[in-house]
């Protein structure tokens, strides 16, 4: 089932560690995915996004991976800082059209130590 | 860089009351999305918004809720009477064809 409540998966690093944060999404219809930064007190904010063609895509320091037989995602985060402390939320959509709605999964704080 | 904007940052409000959450777009956005975070919960959809009307809601979006876009700016998202499960940060977003959404900041409602 689904927890609710204010306990959220952590993953603690060290800076300068790579990061890998995982998402389990429910939709296999779902043809768009996104990752986002929440910092405390702010929105979620873009980090990066994946097509349902795709099964990996790069940004700067970002990596995002794509399973789409075991409906998993994972964004990865090269040589960590403490600025990358934040919960990291995915999100899937049937579309990226820009119109369609978000689904978003449960989060992960991410704490990075200096 | 075009922001979203949302005001007040934070609204305390009596159980019963009204309020009205409110909300500046990117200026060249075409679609328009209210969502809310429950304290340490997943960002919920509640309602979409489109060429002057509903384009989705979801259940949260119940006969309390409305949204209205009255002026060429603004974006507001209406709670008649407010409940204490009502509590949450509302975000608004805001978007364009073929890219994504942009969020505000949130305001955090409390009720009391």
């Amino acid at each position: 089932g689904e927890s609710v409540g204010l306990h959220l998966p952590t993953l603690s690093v060290q800076e300068g560690d790579n990061s890998i944060i995982n998402c389990a999404y429910s939709n296999s219809a779902s043809d768009y995915f996104i990752w986002y930064k929440q910092e405390s007190g702010k929105g979620p904010q873009f980090i990066i996004d994946i097509r349902s063609n795709m099964d990996k895509r790069q940004g700067q320091r970002v990596t995002v991976l794509l399973n789409k037989t075991v409906k998993h995602l994972s964004l990865q985060i090269a040589a960590t800082q403490p600025g990358d402390s934040a919960v990291y939320f995915c999100a899937e959509s049937w579309s990226d059209s820009g119109y369609s709605t978000l689904t978003f999964g449960k989060g992960t704080m991410l704490l990075v130590s200096p | 860089e075009p922001e979203v904007t949302q005001t007040p940052s934070h609204q305390v409000t009596q159980m019963g009351q009204e309020v009205i959450l409110r909300c500046v777009p990117i200026s060249n956005h075409l679609y328009f999305y209210w969502y809310r975070q429950i304290l340490g919960q997943k960002v919920e959809f509640l309602v979409s918004f489109y060429n002057n009307e509903i384009s989705e809601k979801s259940e949260i979006f119940d006969d309390q809720f409305s949204v209205e876009r009255p002026d060429g700016s603004n974006f507001t998202l209406k709670i008649r009477s407010t409940k204490l499960e009502d509590s949450a940060m509302y975000f608004c977003a805001s978007s364009e064809p073929n890219y994504g959404y942009t969020f505000g900041s949130g305001t955090r409602l409390t009720v009391v």
